[in-house]
């Protein structure tokens, strides 16, 4: 079952923040983020392995909430670097990565 | 370390041709996934495969798609006969064992058919 990630699309100022959403209707073993930029593969961001972990990379982080299925992405004070679309990724079975649509998250000076 | 590597980077066939993707993974790697991406579909998940054995096949769209791991350093995706609606990136992508491995995606292949 593939996750549901809001909001599909988002646009921001550099400086900014933004939140994105991953949900799930099954009970997952992790959670991943990835981002991808145009024409090039996703690169991993992080990994969540228990409810309520929260994780950080540089300005990014992550938390999980195992009871409500979820994970959230948080980007704080956007830089141009940021721009990209970021896929929620979830292991529903022990090993079977299902993607969410995506975010596109577009930064403007 | 070499990373994930995949071959061809763009191919360009006609309908009812057979079309071979070729993808290496990081050594020592247990997991190996196929994605196809498409604007319509995003990233999906085809096949996947776990100590060379295929896991779970239900993504794989139809017959004409299937995918083998004859070792642990080598995995193939054939289309035959392709159709256009076979036009799309596929990535091929690795892990360890357990489930802290980030997953590794290759550059990806991609494939248009005319």
């Amino acid at each position: 079952q593939q996750p549901v990630q809001s909001p599909q699309a988002v646009i921001l100022r550099e400086g900014e923040d933004a939140v994105i959403n991953c949900s799930s209707s099954k009970a997952l073993y992790s959670v991943h983020w990835y981002r991808q930029k145009h024409g090039e593969a996703p690169v991993f961001l992080m990994i969540l392995l228990k409810g309520g972990e929260q994780k950080g990379h540089e300005k990014i982080s992550a938390s999980f909430n195992e009871k409500k299925q979820q994970s959230s992405l948080y980007l704080t004070a956007s830089q141009l670097s940021y721009s990209g679309t970021y896929f929620c990724g979830t292991d529903q079975s022990g090993g079977k990565l299902i993607f969410g649509q995506g975010t596109e998250l577009s930064v403007k000076p | 370390d070499a990373g994930v590597i995949q071959s061809p980077r763009h191919e360009v066939t006609e309908m009812g041709q057979e079309v071979t993707l070729r993808c290496k993974p990081i050594s020592g790697h247990d997991y190996l996934f196929w994605y196809r991406q498409t604007m319509m579909r995003g990233l999906e998940l085809l096949i996947y495969f776990n100590n060379n054995v295929p896991i779970d096949d239900s993504g794989m769209p139809e017959d004409r798609f299937s995918a083998k791991m004859p070792n642990a350093s080598f995995s193939t995706l054939k289309i035959q006969p392709s159709e256009p609606r076979d036009s799309a990136v596929y990535f091929c992508a690795s892990r360890r064992q357990g489930n802290t491995g980030e997953l590794f995606f290759g550059e990806g292949s991609r494939l248009t058919v005319l």
